[in-house]
C-alpha cells in the first residue's frame, strides 16, 4: 500500500530565504509525482508535475526533483516571498489507468516578511 | 477556459440527513475524481469516475456513492451523515497527466 510522507510538517523562514520541502513514498511504482499549493480554506493549485521517467522540473523560481529508486522528491523554492506562504502538498499517481492520487499530509510554509 | 467548479460552496446538515454535492469539470476533460479532506486524515481519495464509469474507489463506507454524466459533470452523494463526514470536498478534472482541483465544498455536519 502506497504511502507519502512530508517533512517538515511546519516550516517558517524569513523572506529571501531559499528552501527545501521533502517528500518520500513507499512505492517506487509510480505514473507520475505532482506539487501542489493550497491557500487556507481553499482548493488545490498545482505547481509541478514530474513524470516517472523525469528527474526534475522547474517553474519559475520552483524546482521539483523526483529519485523514483530511493522513493523521495524535493521542492526548491528560490528566494522565498510572503506570498509563498501555503501549505505544499505532493501526491503521486500509481502505475495504473487511474487517476487516483494518494498524497502526502503536507508542509505548511511561512514566510515572515 | 473555466476552472473546475464545485456547488455549493458551503453546506450545513444535521446527522442523518443526505446531501448531494455537485462538480463541474473543465471543457474536455473526461475524468472526475473526489477526495475529501479533513484536518485529522488529510486528504483521501474517495473514487473517480471515467466517461460515466466508475474506475476506481477508495476505502470509505457505501454511505458514500457518485456518478457521472455523460456530460462528464459529476455528483456525489452521502446518506445517513455522521459528525464525521464534515469537511472540505474536492473535486479533480484531468484530461492527460495533470490534475485540477475545484475549490470545494465545505460541509458541516451538525
Amino acid at each position: 500500500k502506497q504511502e507519502v510522507t512530508q517533512i517538515p510538517a511546519a516550516l517558517s523562514v524569513p523572506e529571501g530565504e531559499n528552501l527545501v520541502l521533502n517528500c518520500s513514498f513507499t512505492d517506487s511504482a509510480i505514473y507520475n509525482l505532482q506539487w501542489f499549493r493550497q491557500d487556507p480554506g481553499k482548493g488545490l493549485t498545482s505547481l509541478l508535475l514530474i513524470q516517472s521517467s523525469q528527474r526534475e522540473q522547474t517553474s519559475g523560481r520552483l524546482n521539483a526533483s523526483l529519485d523514483k529508486s530511493s522513493g523521495r522528491s524535493t521542492l526548491y523554492i528560490a528566494a522565498s516571498q510572503p506570498g509563498d506562504s501555503a501549505t505544499y502538498l505532493c501526491a503521486v499517481r500509481g502505475g495504473d489507468s487511474s487517476y487516483k492520487l494518494i498524497f502526502g499530509s503536507g508542509t505548511r510554509l511561512l514566510v515572515r516578511p | 477556459k473555466a476552472g473546475v467548479t464545485q456547488t455549493p460552496r458551503y453546506l450545513i446538515k444535521t446527522r442523518g440527513q443526505q446531501v448531494t454535492l455537485s462538480c463541474s469539470p473543465i471543457s474536455g476533460h473526461r475524468s472526475v475524481s473526489w477526495y475529501q479532506q479533513t484536518p485529522g486524515q488529510g486528504l483521501q481519495f474517495l473514487f473517480e469516475y471515467f466517461s460515466e464509469t466508475q474506475r476506481n474507489k477508495g476505502n470509505f463506507p457505501g454511505r458514500f456513492s457518485g456518478r457521472q454524466f455523460s456530460n462528464s459533470r459529476s455528483e456525489m452523494n452521502v446518506s445517513t451523515l455522521e459528525l464525521g463526514d464534515s469537511a472540505l470536498y474536492l473535486c479533480a478534472s484531468s484530461r492527460r497527466d495533470t490534475q485540477y482541483f475545484g475549490p470545494g465544498t465545505r460541509l458541516t455536519v451538525l
